[in-house]
This record gives structure tokens, sequence and C-alpha cells, in this order.
């Protein structure tokens, strides 16, 4: 059984920089194929992706964010953690992390239940 | 970067009827295209995947069809559970998501 679930803080203040820790189970990160992704959702508004890191730690990243986002995974751990800098309330909205598994199908098959970050001074 | 324009973006039916929902790319994606139903409150859930693929545990009343760039996401018959937010995202370039679409009770 797949799982994912996102933690990090509920709240940051403006330039601060924002740190988000998607941990699972059920899948290895070191599986051929397989690849844990962020996706965040303003309030309201749509799905927008962010980031992407594969088994084999290829990194790619949304072109419009990419100058402040940076992604790791630690297989031994079964995380993959999220660093956004200089926040801005723009910012604020539920960021979901998320398994797939692009040698077998295109999308997301496995989401966490996302964690709400606010964005405020 | 690829982007996705969905039409339209509410659709009000009656349970029972069909629905047909479109995602336009500005260029080719091939059949990398996925479809995702997301309620309030909740994460997306992947309904279609490669375009026309049935995501494991999808009833068989959704369907997916399209190349390219034209996609389209069908319920044949709409059931009360399916009043939600349905999105498209690719991958053939990047990665993007679409506006999204309103099925909404008329």
């Amino acid at each position: 059984q797949i799982t994912l679930k996102e933690s990090g803080p509920t709240l940051v203040k403006p330039t601060q920089t924002l740190t988000l820790t998607c941990t699972f189970s059920g899948f290895s990160l070191s599986t051929t194929g397989v690849g844990v992704g962020w996706i965040r959702q303003p309030p309201g508004k749509a799905l927008e992706w962010l980031a992407l890191i594969y088994w084999d730690d290829d990194k790619r990243y949304s072109p419009s964010l990419k100058s402040r986002l940076t992604i790791t995974k630690d297989t031994s751990k079964n995380q993959v953690v999220l660093t956004m800098t200089n926040m801005d309330p723009v910012d604020t909205g539920t960021y979901y992390c998320a398994h797939t598994r692009e040698n077998i199908l295109t999308g997301f098959d496995y989401w966490g239940q996302g964690t709400l970050v606010t964005v405020s001074s | 970067e690829v982007v996705l324009t969905q039409s339209p973006a509410t659709l009000a039916l009656s349970p029972g009827e069909r629905a047909t929902l479109s995602c336009r790319a500005s260029q080719s994606v091939s059949s990398y295209l996925a479809w995702y139903q997301q309620k309030p409150g909740q994460a997306p859930r992947l309904l279609i995947y490669d375009a026309s693929n049935r995501a494991t545990g999808i009833p068989a009343r959704f369907s997916g069809s399209g190349s390219g760039t034209d996609f389209t996401l069908t319920i044949s018959s709409v059931e009360p559970e399916d009043f939600a937010v349905y999105y498209c995202q690719q991958r053939s370039n990047s990665l993007t998501f679409g506006g999204g679409t309103k099925v909404e009770i008329k």
C-alpha cells in the first residue's frame, strides 16, 4: 500500500525559505521509473506543478519557479524534501507530494493529503 | 512550456447526463496526458493515464480519448459522486496542468 504524507510549517513569513518533507511508504525511490513530485494549489485555484525527482536522481523543475526551488531525496529514510526560497503571500496554498512511475504511466497515481502553507507577516 | 486549455470552465449537468470535457494543448504532447478528479478538501485522484487508459479502480463510465493536441474526457452517465473539478496534465514537455473544468449539478 503506497502512502505519502507532507510535513512542514503551516505559516512562513515573506522572504523566508520554506522546507517541506514528503515521507512515503509502500515503494522505493531506487526502483527504476519511480518519481516523487510536488504540486501546489492556491485557495480556489488550479493545480501547479513545482518539481519532480526520479529514482536516478534526475531532477526537474517548473521553469517559472526553477530559481527558487531545490528538490532532494533520502532513499534510506523514504523522504523527499522541497525547499522554496524567498516566499511571498502569493505562494500561499496547499502543497502536495505525489508518486509517479513514468516508465509505466503518465500521471501521479498516489497523492499525499496535502499541507496548507500560509505566507504572511 | 506547453499550455493546456480546458473547456468549458463550468459544466452544469443533471445526474444521468453525458459529460464531455475538453483539454487542448498548445503543442503536441503525443499521448502523454492524464486526467484527474478533485473534490473539495481532497487531493486529486488519477482517472485516466496516457490519454485513454483508466487508472486502477476507476469506473468504466469514465473514458479518455485523443492524441497530439486535442483530448476529451467523457463521463457516459454522470453519477452524483462525479460532481467535482477535473484537471488534465501533460508530461511531454516539462509538466503542466490545465486550468480545470468544474462539473456542477444543474
